[in-house]
């Protein structure tokens, strides 16, 4: 089945500690997206990458970093510059041809920062 | 980017016809309107998405008029099921790149 995976679905770090949010795609997207989710709020996003090796900052980026060096992965980290990093943590991905609006969400992962 | 704005709740009862209003008054010309569903604790999923007129599938009805400057998702005959947050996106494009905007949607909650 094509889909997105997101590891692990929770995860608890403390503060000061960098953590790697895993997200893979097998819908042979181009573009994949990285956003935040706090308590009764929208999504915002983060950062987002239309190709391989190529990626952009979103509305939210500091505390956090991308790499994208594989068309099916784009990990998260969050860093321990980012001041409030406890979030639910969605990973995306679209294609950039006709039907670029549809966007594929993963399961998320909660993480929490103590 | 257009900006939306949409009833933060509503309620309504299992059997009828819920009808979501999304204003978004400064909508491009090549801009689609979107909505998708989140259930809490899971991403959002795509249900519907149109540029004028009327879409039909088999989830929902979108209803754009002739200004496009709102549109109206109808979810028929509506189950516990179906109670989540709604958001409705436009447009999106930015130097290139489609960067769709989340506001923080309306939330539907079913009553029995």
């Amino acid at each position: 089945d094509g889909g997105i995976t997101q590891s692990p679905k929770y995860l608890f770090r403390k503060e000061g500690q960098n953590v790697t949010l895993s997200c893979e795609q097998n819908l042979n997207h181009d573009a994949m997206y990285w956003y935040r989710q706090d308590p009764g709020q929208g999504l915002r996003l983060i950062y987002y990458s239309q190709i391989v090796n190529d990626f952009q900052k979103g509305d939210i980026a500091e505390g956090y970093s991308v790499s994208r060096e594989k068309k099916e992965s784009f990990p998260l980290t969050v860093t321990s510059a980012q001041k409030n990093p406890t979030a639910f943590y969605l990973c995306a991905s679209s294609s950039t041809g006709g039907d670029y609006y549809e966007q594929y969400f993963g399961p998320g992962t909660r993480l929490t920062v103590t | 980017l257009a900006k939306t704005t949409q009833p933060i709740s509503m309620d309504s009862y299992e059997g009828q016809e819920v009808n979501i209003t999304c204003s978004h008054n400064n909508i491009a010309t090549n801009d689609y309107i979107t909505w998708y569903q989140q259930f809490p604790s899971q991403g959002p999923r795509f249900i519907i998405q149109g540029y004028k007129t009327k879409v039909t599938n088999e989830v929902a009805s979108l209803f754009i008029p002739a200004d496009r400057k709102s549109s109206t998702l109808s979810l028929p005959r509506v189950s516990l099921s179906d109670t989540a947050v709604y958001y409705c996106l436009v447009g999106g494009f930015s130097g290139g790149s489609y960067i769709p905007t989340f506001g923080r949607g309306t939330s539907l909650i079913v009553h029995p």
